[in-house]
């Protein structure tokens, strides 16, 4: 079956650096969602990316769908401790019928 | 507007106990789900529903069962409780099969089996 995954496991910031996690698909994708979940959390939707090679931005974050649509990026610029958190990517051919990455655990440290 | 609501957010049970998830919507949303989140695992599909009266299995369904009566509501039932079954329950539910509606979480239920 269809594997995602993820890395890094964890990153460790000093607050203003910027932070990348990465995913991976064994097969092509139809689309990609990511997700963020604060400690103690339930994920919260951050975006779907539906069409080969997309970028999308979101005031400081920035994804992008792969060419082959088979792998995914988030980037953070100038990270903020309100960033903390577990970032989640998850493929599927629906939105209700996800595989979840194992997701890239933020620490932002002042 | 609640959203997904879960109940309860807390349980202990004794091993070989049952006792049902609660799982409600109040968007008029089609499709809803289970996600169980163990440490290091992120969350992995239970069981789905594309409509009332409609489920499907999903990644880690055996000790579940699922039903769905209404539109509103998807409870997940555990037919005898396991300690494998310690876990973070999630419930979500989505207006749309594919793009890009938003899909939303309850809360989730932690789960303890001693």
């Amino acid at each position: 079956g269809q594997q995602v995954m993820q890395i890094p496991q964890y990153q460790h910031v000093q607050e203003g650096e910027d932070f990348t996690t990465y995913c991976n698909s064994s097969t092509t994708l139809s689309n990609i969602q990511w997700y963020k979940q604060r400690p103690g959390g339930h994920p919260v939707f951050l975006i779907q990316l539906v069409k080969s090679g997309e970028v999308k931005k979101q005031k400081r974050l920035t994804f992008q769908f792969g060419e082959a649509k088979k792998n995914s990026s988030l980037h953070i610029t100038a990270t903020q401790t309100t960033d903390v958190g577990t970032y989640f990517c998850a493929g599927g051919d629906s939105g209700y019928a996800l595989n979840f990455g194992k997701g890239t655990s933020l620490l932002v440290t002042p | 507007n609640a959203g997904v609501t879960q109940t309860p957010k807390f349980q202990v049970l004794k091993t070989g106990q049952s006792m049902t998830l609660q799982c409600a919507q109040d968007m008029n949303h089609e499709y809803m789900s289970w996600y169980r989140q163990d440490p290091g695992m992120g969350l992995r599909l239970i069981h789905y529903s594309v409509g009332a009266g409609i489920t499907d299995q999903g990644e880690v369904p055996n000790g579940y069962n699922v039903s769905r009566s209404t539109t509103e509501d998807f409870p997940l039932r555990l037919l005898s409780a396991a300690p494998s079954q310690t876990s973070v329950y999630f419930c979500a539910s989505t207006a749309d099969r594919g793009v890009g509606n938003t899909i939303y979480f309850g809360e989730g239920s932690w789960l303890t089996v001693v």
